[in-house]
């Protein structure tokens, strides 16, 4: 185990359905990430929040809202996805200071959009 | 042209052998580098960080890092049916917020 968790680890929703992803870290890291993986493509980068606050957001629909309540939790809220956002979806976070850019993830997301 | 260049394989050796995984970068501002082994079905695990050029060596693994032609490879000696995964190379330029670029991941299979 990373010392990052996901939930839940499947998810399978309806294009009408709103769900949220949850992410905590038990490292004492201060930034976190949202990640999206799909079959033969590097990492996209969606999101990036150091100390709570937004600090990227790479161009991502308005149909994924992430909130960061505090240093540990990260959310992705979803609602009125599309069938190509079907993908695995990855948090990591990575340590204070952030100049070696190590970055731990969690086991994923596997979310299917039908 | 992608950050991060990577050769998606797949890349099929018997145990034993040894096993040279490659990329290359763009961008000549990188200094740090990483490797990442991702099981099926799990996250993606750090497995080796380099600072700017040198080797780095870590058991049966050996990362490389070469900034003048700007190449990073990943060296698995005595390769094991547990290798079997597929390993990411990344490139950050150690700024604060600590951003990374992937290449798209080698699938290796090592048969017994």
């Amino acid at each position: 185990e990373t010392g990052v968790t996901q939930t839940p680890r499947h998810l399978v929703m309806g294009m009408t359905n709103k769900k949220s992803l949850k992410c905590e870290q038990h490292l004492g890291h201060n930034a976190m990430y949202w990640y999206k993986q799909s079959a033969k493509k590097p990492l996209e980068l969606m999101f990036v929040y150091n100390f709570k606050e937004q600090t990227e957001n790479n161009s991502v629909p308005s149909r994924f809202s992430p909130e960061c309540p505090n240093s540990s939790h990260l959310f992705l809220h979803l609602h009125t996805l599309q069938p190509e956002d079907s993908a695995l979806y990855l948090c990591a976070s990575s340590p204070p200071g952030g100049g070696n850019n190590e970055q731990y993830f969690g086991p994923g997301t596997r979310l299917t959009v039908t | 042209q992608k950050e991060v260049e990577q050769d998606p394989g797949p890349l099929s050796v018997p145990e034993g052998a040894i096993v040279s995984l490659n990329c290359t970068y763009s961008n000549s501002a990188f200094q740090y580098f990483m490797w990442y082994r991702q099981y099926s079905r799990k996250g993606p695990e750090l497995l080796m960080y380099t600072y700017s050029s040198g080797n780095k060596e870590d058991g049966r693994f050996t990362a490389q890092v070469d900034k003048s032609s700007k190449y990073i490879s990943l060296f698995i000696r005595d390769s094991q049916p547990s290798d079997s995964a597929t390993y990411l190379c990344a490139g950050g330029r150690g700024s604060t917020l600590g951003r990374l670029y992937f290449g798209r991941g080698t699938q290796l299979t090592v048969w017994p």
